[in-house]
């Protein structure tokens, strides 16, 4: 079983719908976790970091179950612009990332 | 601001062969860590390195090794080529080691092993 575990779409949304993710995570040493975006072929980049209080930025929203070790991104009012692949990431001790193999979304007009 | 950088952008190397990618970290940064990212899948730790030092090891052979400069700098080197090692390799950097420091990753190497 991997570590990290996403759904792997591809979620087709028309421009403006509301989209959201699911991550587990089977470590419960786990100690911090993110959602990055990535577009093809380029870097991984932060989108956002995760906390059990849940927490937004401006269209995103993201929250943690530690209990069920599950994490989450929603995405409202999707833009043509958020089409990428999204990573659900935990750390471990020392800074280690683990990666999920990522979940694509494409935003279409 | 300098992020991070990584050259070469792009290796195209032969089986057996022995390949050199470096690194360096955004400016501030003195924790560099290398990973692998195989076509559809997320990408994998290698190692890690803090103080000139290999601090965490990922699930990779003996073949992948590493260094850090006094300047932060990074060097990630593979040995004995397989095909299998064509990938992205991505160097991401963050302040120290404590938990939770964010990592900035740099646009990757790509490497093509035929």
């Amino acid at each position: 079983r991997k570590e990290v575990e996403q759904d792997p779409g591809p979620f087709n949304v028309p421009e403006g719908a509301t989209v959201a993710f699911n991550c587990t995570y089977s470590n419960s040493a786990s100690q911090s976790f993110f959602w990055y975006r990535q577009d093809c072929r380029k870097e991984p980049k932060l989108l956002m970091s995760v906390y059990s209080s849940g927490n937004e930025d401006g269209r995103f929203t993201a929250q943690l179950n530690r209990a069920s070790q599950y994490i989450s991104l929603l995405i409202r009012d999707s833009k043509l612009s958020d089409s990428a692949t999204y990573l659900c990431v935990v750390m471990k001790y020392g800074n280690k990332l683990v990666f999920g193999a990522g979940t694509i979304l494409r935003v279409k007009s | 601001d300098a992020g991070v950088t990584q050259s070469p952008t792009h290796l195209i190397k032969t089986r057996g062969q022995q390949v050199t990618l470096r690194c360096s970290p955004k400016s501030g940064h003195d924790t560099v860590s290398w990973y692998q990212q195989a076509l559809g899948q997320g990408p994998q730790f290698i190692f890690q390195y803090y103080e000139e030092e290999e601090r965490q090891r990922g699930n990779f052979p003996d073949r992948f090794s590493g260094h850090q400069f006094p300047n932060y700098s990074s060097e990630l080197n593979v040995n004995a080529l397989l095909l299998g090692d064509s990938a992205l390799y991505l160097c991401a950097s963050s302040l120290g080691l404590a938990g939770g420091r964010t990592q900035y990753f740099g646009p990757g190497t790509r490497l093509t092993v035929l």
